[in-house]
């Protein structure tokens, strides 16, 4: 098992530029989510999903969107990037219990840079 | 938004020390309470999930107990050594479909 797999590792944008963060997990675990890290901020939610065709939103959702049309895969779209984006992107996926998650699994991150 | 905080913020100490951080939380809003990991230039890795008031867990020298009824976990290392340098996070789980992590413990130990 590969477990989970970001790309690219590293990107630099210019400002209002678009692109996507790949996600991708061979566990076949039901919810992916989506989350960035920032000095002293720790690890914030920014979208998620509990299944193919499900997403929602965390806690920091704005200037960002997803989709997920496989269990697979968990695409990040910067619609427009701007400088306040510049952190470290981290994609995790876990198996859903009856109530809530068991272990989070993360991927190896995406750092980016908006000039 | 949900309020999970972690202290301290930053703990140094040398190796051999035993040590101890905490991580509290609404306890009206629980379903689990994970801790992760979390090496420089790595990702978070998982070590325990627990689920029960009461609940002590524990792999190798690190050991996590819960308090759900007043919303409080410890996570204990006994004998520190320089790999357990990391930052320790918990998160929270209530199950509603998201974990909120707290800021974390940034744990240094010196040789």
């Amino acid at each position: 098992n590969a477990g989970v797999t970001q790309t690219p590792k590293f990107q630099v944008l210019k400002t209002g530029q678009s692109m996507t963060l790949q996600c991708a997990q061979d566990m076949n675990h039901e919810y992916m989510s989506w989350y960035r890290q920032d000095p002293g901020m720790g690890l914030r939610l920014i979208h998620y999903s509990v299944g193919a065709g499900i997403t929602d939103q965390g806690e920091v959702p704005n200037g960002y969107n997803v989709s997920r049309s496989t269990t697979e895969d968990f695409p990040l779209r910067l619609l427009s990037a701007a400088p306040s984006q510049t952190s470290v992107y981290f994609c995790a996926s876990s198996r859903l219990s009856s109530g809530g998650q068991e272990t989070q699994y993360f991927g190896p991150g995406t750092r980016l840079l908006v000039l | 938004i949900l309020n999970v905080e972690q202290s301290p913020q930053s703990l140094h100490v040398q190796e051999g020390d035993s040590t101890n951080f905490t991580c509290s939380f609404p306890s009206s809003n629980f379903y689990a309470l994970h801790w992760y990991r979390w090496e420089t230039a790595k990702s978070p890795e998982a070590l325990f999930v627990m689920t029960l008031n009461g609940d002590e867990k524990k792999k190798g020298r690190i050991s996590a107990t819960l308090n759900t009824k007043e919303g409080y976990s410890y996570l204990y290392i006994k004998g520190s050594q320089p790999e357990d340098s990391a930052t320790y996070l918990c998160a929270l789980d209530t199950g509603r479909r998201a974990l909120t992590f707290g800021s974390g413990t940034r744990l240094q130990v010196q040789p």
